[in-house]
Parts: structure tokens; sequence; C-alpha cells
């Protein structure tokens, strides 16, 4: 199974709103609704950041957004912070799990 | 507190084996499936494998990359899951870590993760 594919890097100025795109296929991101996203410090174990598709756990800001059309989820970030600057990651449920190829997000 | 503490990664030559231990605390560890998630130096996050629990007979699937060479297992009377990794390569190197799969299909909790370096 291929990872999905996300851009390398986005950036941004604070206060701005950047989005991630997370591109998968018509077996995973396409198939299932249970696209979650995960932001990373480094140094630091992921942090669940949006789960199946759109949903926000809770304590994570509501400047995070998820949706998906056809095989592409995305995750868009409004009124950009600095500690918002991170690696970002989706992951589909496939059968099995498959992750993307990472986002690095920085605020200019 | 939810918690998971990953132990047992080192230094090991190709070839070899070694056996993380992933302690959960915090929550019905029989109950949930654990899964290992593997990350090289300045790489992305790879998955490695689960396994689930009793209810759902212990099964386990692993990635192709590990298929053969891996194996998951746990211990509910200790709440510790574990990843036994045999026939190491240099490209195992990552950091390991273990994280509690949610029946929304995400990983919510994480541990600290654990350096296993493969090199001769």
């Amino acid at each position: 199974q291929s990872a999905l594919t996300q851009p390398a890097s986005v950036s941004g100025s604070p206060g701005q709103s950047i989005t991630i795109s997370c591109t998968g296929t018509s077996s995973d991101v396409g198939s299932y609704n249970l696209v979650s996203w995960y932001q990373q410090h480094p140094g630091k174990a992921p942090k669940l950041m949006i789960y199946e598709g759109s949903k926000r756990p809770s304590g994570v800001s509501n400047r995070f957004s998820g949706s998906k059309s056809g095989n592409t989820a995305s995750l868009t970030i409004s009124g950009l912070q600095a500690e918002d600057e991170a690696d970002y990651y989706c992951c589909s449920y496939a059968g099995s799990y498959v992750f993307g190829t990472g986002t690095k997000v920085t605020v200019l | 507190e939810v918690q998971l503490v990953e132990s047992g990664g080192g230094l090991v030559q190709p070839g070899g084996s070694l056996k993380l231990s992933c302690a959960a605390s915090g929550f019905t560890f029989s109950g949930s499936a654990m899964h290992w998630v593997r990350q090289a130096s300045g790489k992305g996050l790879e998955w490695v494998g689960r396994i689930r629990s009793k209810a759902n007979s212990y099964a386990t699937a692993y990635a192709a990359s590990v298929k053969g060479r891996f194996t998951i297992s746990r211990d509910d009377s200790k709440n510790t899951a574990y990843l036994q990794m045999n026939s190491l390569k240099t490209e195992d190197t990552a950091v390991y870590y273990c994280t509690r799969h949610r029946p929304q299909y995400d990983f919510y909790t994480w541990g600290q993760g654990t350096l296993v370096t493969v090199s001769s």
C-alpha cells in the first residue's frame, strides 16, 4: 500500500489560512470517511487533530478543520499561529492503515 | 491519566532480534486494540501492525515491509503490548511508537517512542 500524497511544505503568515491536501485512491481515502490528521512537533509524539474526516477531539482548537472530496482529504488551519508550526500527517483506514508523506508547516 | 510507555529499544546488528514493550495505564487496556507505528529519522510515519482485543480473538495484522519478521503480542494481565522484531535490517532503524486504537478508527493516545538502531 503506497503512502498518501501530501505537499512537502506549506507556509503562511500569522492570521492567514492554509490548507494541506492528502491524496489517496479509491481504495483508501475515497472508500472510507475515516481520515485522521496528526500534528507532530520536533522530537514529540504525534497528536490527533482531526478524526473521521472532520471531527475535532476535545481540546483541539476550532481553527483546525477537515474535509474530503473524492480521493482527496484536506486539513485547513485558519488564523495561523506560531505554535502551529509543525509536521502534519494524514492517515486513512484501508483495511489496514496508511499514512501520508507528511507536510511541514512554516509560519512566516 | 492515560499513558503509554515504550521500552526495549537499542542498538542491534543486522539479522538480530529485539523485543519492544508498551506499558499502558489509565484506560481499559484489555478492551483496546494496540498498534505500532514507526518513524525513521527525518521521515514520515509508517504503520507497522496491530493486535486486537481478546473479544476480537487477538487478531494481528502487519505491514508488508515487516510481515514474517515482526510479531505483535499482548499480556492483558500486565497491561502490556509487545513487538518482537526478528531478522532486523538497517531499514528498520526508526523510533517505534505504540498507540491505542479508538473505535473511531484513529490513534488518540501515543507513547513517547523508543529508538531502534540496526547497524553493524
